[in-house]
């Protein structure tokens, strides 16, 4: 069955430091990966999504993935993170002409001023 | 208006109230969704909408009645709740007829059973 972990329950990291959020997916054919924010008591927004093409995608907020179809995994990175960062991050995979999608249990971001 | 949009965004009632959720997508979407997101848990997939034809109904129980008049209106109708189901309820739309769907999400309802 297809499904989507996210290892990373709760994530602490230093306001300016490099952040990496893991997600890995069970798939057998070619995902289609997202990922989501979530602010506290607001509604999930993309901040970016992979389909085909350059295995790096870059999304808002200075946020990027790589996809890499070998570990199958789609991480979230962003160089340096800001306060306004805190958040939790939902790693989400779209099923192929389905309508639903797939999300995982979600990493919560805390930022250390 | 644009987006998906939720109405109310927060509502507080009894165990014997009866209360409707309104989510309405300007994006002219074909699909739409409720989910419940509780306190420590995973989004749950609720109910899901295709063309106004219920296509998903995720075990939910009779207390909680959906409506879809139309592609860009879904209502959550809610009667004799219990303190369990307090929790943010949050709407998305999507394409619905393409190969992959991506969703836009509402800015949900904090609902509160007291």
């Amino acid at each position: 069955a297809q499904s989507v972990t996210q290892p990373d329950i709760h994530i602490t990291v230093s306001e300016g430091a490099s952040l990496e959020l893991r997600c890995n997916y069970s798939y057998g054919a070619t995902p289609y990966l997202f990922w989501y924010v979530q602010s506290p008591g607001q509604g999930l927004q993309l901040l970016l999504k992979y389909f085909s093409g350059d295995t790096l995608v870059q999304g808002i907020k200075g946020f990027e993935a790589e996809f890499k179809r070998s570990q199958s995994s789609f991480n979230l990175r962003k160089p340096s993170v800001h306060w306004s960062d805190a958040a939790e991050y939902f790693c989400a995979v779209a099923l192929y002409r389905d309508d639903k999608i797939i999300f995982g249990k979600g990493t919560r971001l805390h930022i250390l001023p | 208006e644009t987006g998906v949009t939720q109405t109310p965004r927060h509502l507080v009632m009894g165990m014997t109230n009866k209360k409707s959720l309104k989510c309405e997508q300007h994006l002219g979407h074909n699909a739409m969704y409720w989910y419940k997101q509780s306190a420590k848990k995973p989004l749950e997939l609720m109910f899901v909408y295709n063309f106004k034809e219920q296509t998903e109904n995720n075990s939910v129980p009779s207390r909680f009645s959906p409506e879809c008049p139309n592609s860009s209106h879904l209502f959550l109708h809610l009667h004799t709740l219990q303190p369990e189901d307090s929790a943010l309820y949050l709407c998305a739309s999507s394409q619905g007829s393409r190969d992959y769907n991506e969703q836009f999400f509402g800015p949900g309802t904090r609902l509160t059973v007291l």
